[in-house]
């Protein structure tokens, strides 16, 4: 079965900082895996997703992730944070045979000025 | 290019109703996935839509049901609504169904409330 953990459920950055949220998956094969952003009352935006080509994959708005398959993780960072970032973040994880994606539980991150 | 489109945005209904909600997929895709997002929670599978045939399923009860009709829109039907079904409804269409690594695109989503 797939899964997907989220550590850390709320994330708090000082402006500027850097931004880390963790996400690790369970997968008996290495996933799709992908980064989700969710404003509030909006539908989930594409942050950037990996597809077996680099590991280091960049996104929009300056975020990255870096697949490590000996860790089963796929974390998400930006190295300096702006107000907009305040969001939900979803990583989600999809088995290369199958057509179903499944979601983290989401880490709300918030930007102290 | 027109995104991915919901409606309503909002609805309220009562335990034991039935529910219809609808989704427009953005222009060129032709696979419609659905999801419900309970509050704090991350989008959970419902259902995937390829070309008017049901493309996979997740652990949702038959009383959620799905059409993709031949313009590539799709609705999700729910009847003998319960409580815990209250909830965000996402809509997502990609271009194909089967690749893994296509990108998804959400629609706004409709909330849904059971009294």
């Amino acid at each position: 079965a797939q899964s997907v953990t989220q550590l850390g459920s709320h994330v708090s950055v000082s402006e500027g900082a850097l931004v880390l949220l963790r996400c690790n998956y369970s997968s008996s094969v290495p996933p799709y895996l992908f980064w989700y952003v969710q404003y509030p009352n909006q539908g989930l935006q594409l942050l950037l997703k990996y597809t077996s080509a680099a590991t280091l994959v960049k996104g929009i708005n300056g975020f990255e992730a870096e697949f490590k398959k000996s860790e089963t993780s796929f974390h998400l960072t930006k190295p300096s944070a702006h107000m907009s970032d305040a969001a939900e973040y979803f990583c989600a994880v999809r088995i290369r045979t199958g057509n179903q994606f499944y979601f983290g539980t989401g880490t709300s991150l918030t930007v102290i000025p | 290019e027109t995104g991915v489109t919901q409606s309503p945005t909002h609805l309220i209904k009562t335990r034991g109703q039935q529910v219809t909600l609808r989704c427009s997929s953005q222009s060129g895709h032709n696979t419609v996935s659905w999801y419900q997002q309970a509050l704090g929670q991350g989008p959970q599978f419902i259902f995937q839509y390829y070309r008017e045939e049901e493309n996979g399923r997740g652990n949702f009860p038959p009383r959620f049901s799905g059409l993709q009709f031949p313009n590539y829109s799709s609705e999700l039907n729910v009847n003998a609504l319960e409580l815990d079904d209250s909830a965000l409804y996402l809509c997502a269409s990609s271009e194909q169904a089967g690749a893994g690594w296509e990108t998804q695109y959400f629609g706004p989503g409709t909330r849904l409330l059971v009294l």
